[in-house]
């Protein structure tokens, strides 16, 4: 129930945008809170932000306010990543994860398999 | 924002060694900490929860300590496989950040 599935990889050329998909159970939807985490080489991980979906609350790091975008969309169980004004700084693979928690501590336990991006003119 | 650090950056270790990772945040997170092992192609892997709750399916060699703003992961009796890099992470609030990660190398 908790697997996510993304696909494999996307070529963009600087200034442009990309979105990520991630398609989830009818349950993470309808239970749970999914986030957007990077790896890049030279950061490690980096949070983007995150979607509520059955509250319709999106939450972004300070970072990426302003050039990402969150929407989920149900009838196709798919939470979309939106990066607009890319650059070569975000090259990175992009994986969603969603957010278990155990009374109200939270972690991801489950992962998509990372989408990879390379930004490049 | 909370920032988290971690100690060492590198970390170099013999098989059956025990080692020790430490995270500090820049704010005290009570126990809203979590460890997780990256391996290059893979997803990241939670290990521990809640600062020191072992993920189930984690090797017991793993485990977690601390409270407030400074937190030890121990990884006893190192096997090949451990060979990735660790990062903690903060979910006390919003933005989740991770810690720079930890690179341990098995010799």
């Amino acid at each position: 129930q908790g697997h996510l599935v993304q696909a494999g990889a996307e070529v963009k050329k600087p200034g442009s945008s990309v979105r990520v998909s991630c398609k989830a159970s009818a349950d993470t939807l309808k239970n749970y809170g999914v986030s957007w985490v990077r790896e890049t080489p030279g950061l490690g991980l980096e949070w983007l932000g995150r979607i509520i979906p059955f509250l319709g609350m999106t939450t972004y790091a300070p970072k990426f306010q302003g050039r990402v975008t969150l929407t989920a969309d149900t009838p196709t169980r798919t939470i979309n990543m939106d990066l607009s004004s890319l650059r070569s700084e975000d090259t990175a693979t992009y994986y969603c994860a969603r957010a278990d928690c155990t009374g109200n501590r939270c972690y991801f336990l489950h992962w998509g398999q990372g989408t990879l991006v390379i930004v490049s003119s | 924002d909370i920032q988290m650090t971690q100690s060492p950056s590198f970390l170099s270790a013999f098989l059956g060694e025990r080692v020790n990772i430490t995270c500090r945040a820049s704010l005290r997170i009570t126990q809203s900490l979590n460890w997780y092992q990256h391996k290059r192609g893979t997803a990241p892997k939670l290990l521990i929860f809640a600062a020191s709750t072992l993920q189930s399916g984690v090797s017991s060699r793993f485990s977690g300590s601390g409270s407030g703003a400074d937190f030890t992961l121990t990884i006893s009796s190192l096997q090949p496989e451990d060979s990735a890099t660790y990062y903690c992470q903060q979910s006390n609030s919003p933005p989740f950040t991770f810690g720079p990660g930890t690179m341990l190398e098995i010799k």
